[in-house]
């Protein structure tokens, strides 16, 4: 079965709230993850990524935080946007990048 | 625009055909992946190629085939095609063996 999985697959927020998109991935190997965004009709878009040897990584409205612990990976945007609705996929690289990716969460924000 | 081109947008055949999808990778990526996408399975990783050399491989079926030429551009040849095939194909590259970038798909129909 997958190794990444994401257990909700839809969030609806109201614009200028904050959204946190969780994953859990059961391959404690696993060094480096990739969050993606794919908008209806398009690839996906790398968002931002972290390895193993970090707890958090921020971009810009983006923060990505990795609980080596308990294997749970979240996406956090700041002041979320309409523009923001998209599918949502954790990605871990299974090894000279090949991504297993969980299944999505759909973010829906509403103006 | 991620950079990777794939061609074409849509295809639409028969069952017992055979395709041929095309990708050109971003300037000087060495990396090429392909990837199926389809709703009960979401993103699947069939196959990648390094610099013209098989490299890795995922959950491609025995039909399918690929290839990357010396100027780096990969084909993805399915054949035999039944209507489980029909899925939205993602090629994408990497410069290392970090994040990959997605082209825009090719939509496979199989009537």
């Amino acid at each position: 079965g997958e190794s990444v999985g994401l257990h909700l697959p839809t969030l609806s927020v109201q614009e200028g709230d904050n959204s946190i998109i969780n994953c859990a991935y059961s391959n404690s190997a696993s060094d480096y993850f990739i969050w993606y965004k794919q908008e209806s009709g398009k690839g996906p878009q790398f968002i931002i990524d972290i390895r193993s040897n970090m707890d958090k990584r921020q971009g810009q409205r983006v923060t990505v935080l990795l609980n080596k612990t308990v294997k749970h990976l979240s996406l956090q945007i700041a002041a979320t946007q309409p523009g923001d609705s998209a599918v949502y996929f954790c990605a871990e690289n299974s090894g000279y990048s090949t991504l297993t990716f969980g299944k999505g969460t759909m973010l829906l924000v509403s103006p | 625009d991620s950079g990777v081109t794939q061609t074409p947008k849509h295809l639409i055949t028969a069952t017992g055909q055979r395709v041929t999808l095309r990708c050109s990778p971003r300037s000087g990526d060495l990396s090429v992946y392909w990837y199926q996408q389809s709703l009960d399975q979401g993103l699947q990783f069939l196959i990648q190629y390094y610099n013209g050399e098989e490299r890795a491989k995922g959950n491609i079926l025995e039909r399918f085939s690929a290839q990357q030429f010396p100027d780096l551009h990969s084909e993805l040849n399915l054949s035999s095609l039944e209507l489980g095939d029909s899925a939205l194909y993602f090629c994408a590259s990497s410069p290392r063996d970090t994040e990959a970038f997605f082209g825009q798909g090719t939509r496979l129909t199989v009537v």
